[in-house]
């Protein structure tokens, strides 16, 4: 148990649209989604954290108008990049804790973005 | 400040020896210590987690991690290394919930035949 998924698995856009990437707890009820972001060779960047049904909370320095994120339900969040540059192009992977095994997080398979 | 230390940015062994793989951290409060697997392009796989009690700690596909809170460290040993083992890991300390949870740098574990 305890499987992340993440759609879509890779994405190209133009510079100035938006893109929408989903994170959903297959088999558990995610009480916590967090967002992150990894350059090449890199570590992991926490870029905000989400619990359902609030606003979720960004690190600082994350701009919260461009990466928009929602958490509708106990095992669905999205993050939409908007007006997407190329700077914008990273891995971004999620993950998400349990109820009652917040200890741990389990992480999404990822998403490759690449802004042309 | 908190902050994990992964000293090795990669290391490069031959199947079938010995691996331990080096993280040290600084932590305020009592640590939750994680170490994962990265496979190229994919996400992380949590391989193993130290919470509290024994500090030896074993985890999945033949790794165990050692605490260590004289040395601060939380270092990732496997006996035998096997090819497939290839892959970037890291080590990550955190707190209940989840939050704010830190992540090392990384090392890279190539593995020669």
């Amino acid at each position: 148990g305890a499987v992340v998924s993440q759609h879509p698995s890779r994405v190209i856009c133009k510079s100035g649209t938006s893109v929408k990437i989903e994170c959903r707890s297959l088999d558990f009820q995610a009480t916590t989604m967090f967002w992150y972001r990894q350059f090449p060779k890199q570590s992991l960047m926490l870029m905000a954290t989400s619990n359902e049904g609030s606003k979720a909370t960004y690190e600082q320095g994350v701009e919260k108008d461009k990466f928009l994120i929602n958490h509708a339900s106990l095992t669905l969040s999205t993050l939409t990049v908007t007006s997407a540059h190329p700077e914008d192009s990273s891995f971004y992977i999620c993950s998400a804790t349990r109820q009652g095994s917040t200890d741990t997080q389990y992480f999404g398979p990822g998403t490759r973005l690449t802004v042309l | 400040a908190q902050s994990v230390t992964q000293p090795d940015i990669h290391i490069t062994v031959s199947e079938g020896a010995s691996l331990e793989l080096r993280c040290n951290y600084s932590y305020g409060a009592t640590p939750y210590l994680f170490w994962y697997v990265q496979s190229p392009g994919q996400g992380l796989q949590l391989l193993l987690k130290y919470f509290s009690g024994d500090t030896l700690v074993q985890g999945i596909k033949g790794f165990e991690a050692e605490f260590k809170r004289s040395q601060s460290s939380f270092n990732l040993r496997k006996p035998s290394v096997h090819w497939s083992d290839a892959a970037e890991y890291f080590c990550a300390v955190g707190n209940t919930g989840g939050f704010k949870t830190i992540f090392g740098a990384g090392t890279r574990l190539f593995v020669k035949a």
